[in-house]
């Protein structure tokens, strides 16, 4: 069974910084998506950034970017410029032939 | 326009009572979820609904029985309710045939069992 291990229950950054949040996962699969979704205290879960595990290049959406090594199974995002609204839970989920598996999440602090 | 709803967004209940929390979606998905999220904010599916044929079903009580009248609709009946189903509920949607788009989330329903 595929599994997604978030090896940071909780991350820090200044505001303005930057901030890398890990994610690893395990599959026996070659066609599959990645995904980080954030969850801020109102609890509504938001799609932030998607990979396709045959494309090369590295997703970017705004501040947001991740840095996909699919041989070493590592999905990490890349938060600059990191903003007071960044605060919440980040999720790293999973999607091949199986239901969506997330991992454990992230909490991330941010500090004006 | 709201993509994923839900109702209610908080349910508060004794134990052994009987509720249901309904999901709507207006994305024109073919595909519902019903998630929980436990207090360690651990996420896990519980079923899933493609064109209204049940097609996921994790190891769930069968207290709890999902019904789905339409494509847009899937609703979560749970019966005799326990201190342990105390959870934040969400139901997802997502077009089955494009997994790479995600799924989409409504806001969650906290149900609190007293």
């Amino acid at each position: 069974a595929q599994t997604v291990t978030q090896s940071q229950p909780e991350m820090s950054v200044q505001e303005a910084e930057t901030v890398t949040l890990s994610c690893t996962y395990d599959t026996s699969e070659s066609d599959y998506y990645l995904f980080w979704y954030k969850q801020p205290p109102s609890r509504q879960m938001i799609l932030v950034i998607r990979q396709e595990a045959y494309k090369q290049q590295n997703a970017t959406e705004n501040r947001f970017s991740v840095n996909f090594q699919k041989a070493a199974k590592s999905f990490s995002l890349k938060i600059s410029d990191s903003q007071l609204g960044d605060a919440a839970m980040y999720f790293c989920a999973y999607k091949g032939n199986t239901p969506l598996v997330f991992g454990k999440g992230t909490r991330l602090s941010v500090i004006a | 326009d709201t993509a994923v709803s839900q109702t209610p967004k908080y349910l508060v209940t004794q134990m052994g009572n009987d509720k249901s929390i309904k999901c709507e979606q207006n994305l024109g998905h073919d595909t519902m979820y019903w998630y929980k999220q436990d207090s360690k904010k651990f996420l896990k599916i519980m079923f899933s609904y493609n064109n209204k044929e049940l097609i996921i079903n994790e190891t769930v009580p069968n207290r709890f029985s999902p019904k789905s009248p339409d494509k847009a609709h899937l609703n979560l009946h749970i019966n005799s309710l326990e201190l342990g189903d105390s959870a934040v509920y969400f139901c997802a949607s997502s077009r089955l045939t494009t997994r790479g788009s995600g799924q989409y989330f409504g806001p969650g329903t906290r149900l609190t069992v007293t």
